[in-house]
């Protein structure tokens, strides 16, 4: 079962920021939500994960909700480049753990000029 | 620059005819991954590698067999393709099994 949704696709204009929602109602609390994005014809590529605070690194930001049942990854200058599959995924981390990365649909975002 | 690498990144094979797709990394991640993703669907992983330890997904088919002869390869062996196995199969590594995993290009297999 999905633990994830997230809208099927979006548009977003060049130089605008993106932002990318995710529901993840079910979530527990040792869970983390990862966001990755796959450019056509290529692997998967990590973007950014989080807990409970929001998260910024150099690709993106992160906002996770209080309740931590959603969140919002923002880019925050789209470019061409950025068109791709969004995935969020939801999984449990640590160094001994096994937490499957399950894709889902995913987002397709289109930046058009 | 650290990476993961796939060859071949196109493979042509017939049905029925065994194929070995591989992957290497020189990241030095201990946990190694394959996935396999058909046209418009998300990746669907098929097994790992934490170090020498094999772990299979419940629904992966027999046609599909894995090798980790040392830490920085891996192999995906395909010992009867069928039309159906036609996909593009991803590697991926992790420092550990709950770590952020990098994903190489990917390998097209055609089975015609």
């Amino acid at each position: 079962d999905a633990k994830t949704t997230q809208p099927p696709s979006m548009d977003c204009a060049e130089g605008r920021a993106a932002n990318l929602p995710c529901n993840h109602s079910t979530i527990s609390g040792n869970e983390y939500v990862y966001w990755y994005r796959q450019i056509h014809s290529q692997g998967p590529q990590y973007i950014i994960h989080g807990l409970k605070n929001n998260e910024t690194n150099e690709m993106a930001s992160l906002i996770i909700t209080e309740d931590r049942k959603s969140s919002t990854l923002i880019l925050p200058h789209a470019t061409l480049r950025d068109t791709a599959v969004y995935y969020c995924i939801v999984r449990s981390r640590g160094a001994d753990s096994w937490g499957k990365l399950q894709f889902g649909a995913g987002t397709q975002v289109v930046v058009t000029p | 620059d650290a990476m993961v690498i796939q060859n071949p990144r196109y493979q042509v094979t017939q049905f029925g005819k065994p194929v070995t797709l591989s992957c290497s990394q020189t990241l030095n991640h201990n946990v190694m991954y394959w996935y396999q993703q058909k046209s418009s669907q998300a990746p669907k992983l098929l097994f790992h590698y934490y170090d020498k330890d094999f772990n299979n997904e419940a629904d992966t088919p027999d046609n599909f067999q894995s090798r980790r002869p040392n830490t920085s390869f891996c192999f995906l062996d395909i010992r009867s393709p069928g039309l159906g196995d036609a996909a593009m199969y991803l590697c991926a590594t992790s420092r550990d099994p709950g770590g952020e995993q990098y994903f190489g290009p990917g390998t097209r297999l055609t089975v015609t």
